[in-house]
């Protein structure tokens, strides 16, 4: 099957800085990827949806200046964190949907951001 | 409104025992269903869409609109089947999904 991938798998910053997450698609195209958060034994939560060569289309109540998306390619999307803050430490995860295969969506390992 | 609701947030049961996992849903027409599995320390992975109506690792899924419900089950529990369930729908005219809250499977030994 289709394989996502992330990177880093984890990483840890301090308050204030910005952090780069990025998500391929290794072996097809993804004109649309998603990014979600997850919270220790809770659900996924879509926090927005990329689309290659456009803007992002964010979910209600995520601040889109603080979660930047950018899809430039079609096998790549980036979330960064700016100015990441304690509460935004959490585990990300992105999905890629493939054309074509139906409405599958391919997820990536995630990231656990840790803010200290 | 559309939504997906998993009533259980875990669920434990013995070792060869049946297991069903429940998924309700609330949709306007007609729905195309998920079932997810995330292992410990794996990536979600799906495991049944109902359009293709497949049995994997035994496991089932029938969807009946009447009482709005896509439940999983399966009739013999394995531990390996322990994990996270997660049921899925996707809003007409998008890619994008709205997951359940998920339920945690524990099958004992």
């Amino acid at each position: 099957g289709a394989v996502v991938s992330q990177h880093p798998s984890r990483v840890i910053c301090k308050s204030g800085t910005s952090v780069k997450i990025e998500c391929r698609s290794l072996d097809f195209q993804a004109t649309t990827m998603f990014w979600y958060r997850q919270f220790p034994k809770q659900s996924l939560m879509l926090m927005a949806t990329s689309n290659e060569g456009s803007k992002a289309t964010y979910e209600q109540g995520v601040e889109k200046d603080k979660f930047l998306i950018n899809h430039a390619s079609l096998t790549l999307s980036t979330l960064t964190v700016t100015s990441a803050h304690p509460e935004d430490s959490s585990f990300y995860i992105c999905s890629a949907y493939q054309r074509g295969g139906g409405n599958e969506q391919f997820f990536g390992p995630g990231t656990r951001l840790t803010v200290l | 409104a559309q939504r997906v609701t998993q009533p259980e947030k875990l669920l434990s049961v013995f070792k060869g025992a049946p297991v069903e996992l429940k998924c309700n849903y609330s949709y306007s027409g007609s729905p195309e269903l998920f079932w997810y599995v995330q292992y410990s320390r794996q990536r979600l992975q799906l495991l049944l869409r109902h359009i293709s109506r497949e049995s994997i690792k035994g496991f089932t899924a029938d969807l009946n609109k009447g009482e709005t419900s896509f439940h999983l089950k399966k009739p013999f529990a394995q531990e390996e089947d322990s994990a996270m369930y997660y049921c899925a729908l996707p809003p007409s005219g998008t890619y994008k999904y709205i997951f359940g809250t998920g339920t945690r499977l524990k099958v004992l030994a």
